[in-house]
């Protein structure tokens, strides 16, 4: 398995409260991504990194802001959580960013705004 | 960007051959097609991608149509650890082509 920690794997907040997600990689990747899941809408992606403080915006970035200080580290914030940001998170890493680096996945952070 | 179309859900019996297909018309020729697969509360496994011949790896194979307009993912033998969402994506092979677009996939219902 990619070597891939995302923490806290499960998160219960409240409405209006900052939440912080952690993916950590052990791969050295290059590229790290974070998508959410939602039933009847797939795998959406939020946010990508193509580096050390190199981030842009995926389809759906709005209440979502994200950093990358260091390699291993790719931080997502919801800055005032809602209720509609309840989800499955999932970060992935790539070596590249062409169709030959295939992208590995986390198991996921289930977050639910209450 | 160029779209899939996969069937919703398939059913396949253990230890039979299933033969999941993709339909992607309007596919570049610079489009590579790309499988992932997700198990349950998991996320997303790459399975296998492929320009224009057909590839084999340890989890699969992917037969792809003369005109690429089409494909299909094989799974020799299905077992129970093969139920999962299968996804077909196409991805480019210039530039910075970062984002994978998933759609909604094919369940893959194994019975025993």
């Amino acid at each position: 398995d990619a070597g891939i920690t995302q923490s806290p794997r499960h998160k219960v907040t409240e409405t209006g409260t900052p939440v912080t997600l952690r993916c950590h990689q052990t791969e050295n990747h290059r590229y790290m991504y974070w998508y959410r899941q939602d039933p009847g809408h797939g795998l959406r992606l939020i946010h990508y990194s193509y580096g050390v403080k190199d981030t842009d915006k995926g389809e759906v970035s709005d209440g979502y802001s994200v950093s990358r200080s260091k390699t291993e580290d790719f931080l997502l914030t919801l800055e005032s959580a809602t209720s509609s940001q309840t989800s499955v998170y999932f970060c992935a890493i790539s070596e590249g960013s062409n169709y030959n680096s295939p992208l590995h996945f986390g198991n996921g952070t289930r977050l639910t705004v209450t | 960007d160029a779209k899939t179309t996969q069937p919703n859900s398939m059913e396949s019996n253990e230890e039979e051959p299933v033969h999941l297909p993709c339909n992607h018309s309007t596919i570049s020729g610079t489009d590579y097609i790309h499988w992932y697969r997700q198990l349950p509360s998991q996320g997303p496994e790459y399975v296998i991608h492929g320009l224009t011949s057909n590839v084999n790896n340890r989890m699969a194979s992917l037969a792809i149509a003369e005109d690429r307009k089409s494909s299909t993912l094989i799974l020799h033998r299905a077992t129970l650890r093969d139920a999962a969402v299968y996804y077909c994506i196409l991805r480019g092979s210039g530039g910075s082509n970062y984002k994978l677009t998933f759609g909604k996939g094919t369940l893959l219902t194994v019975n025993p």
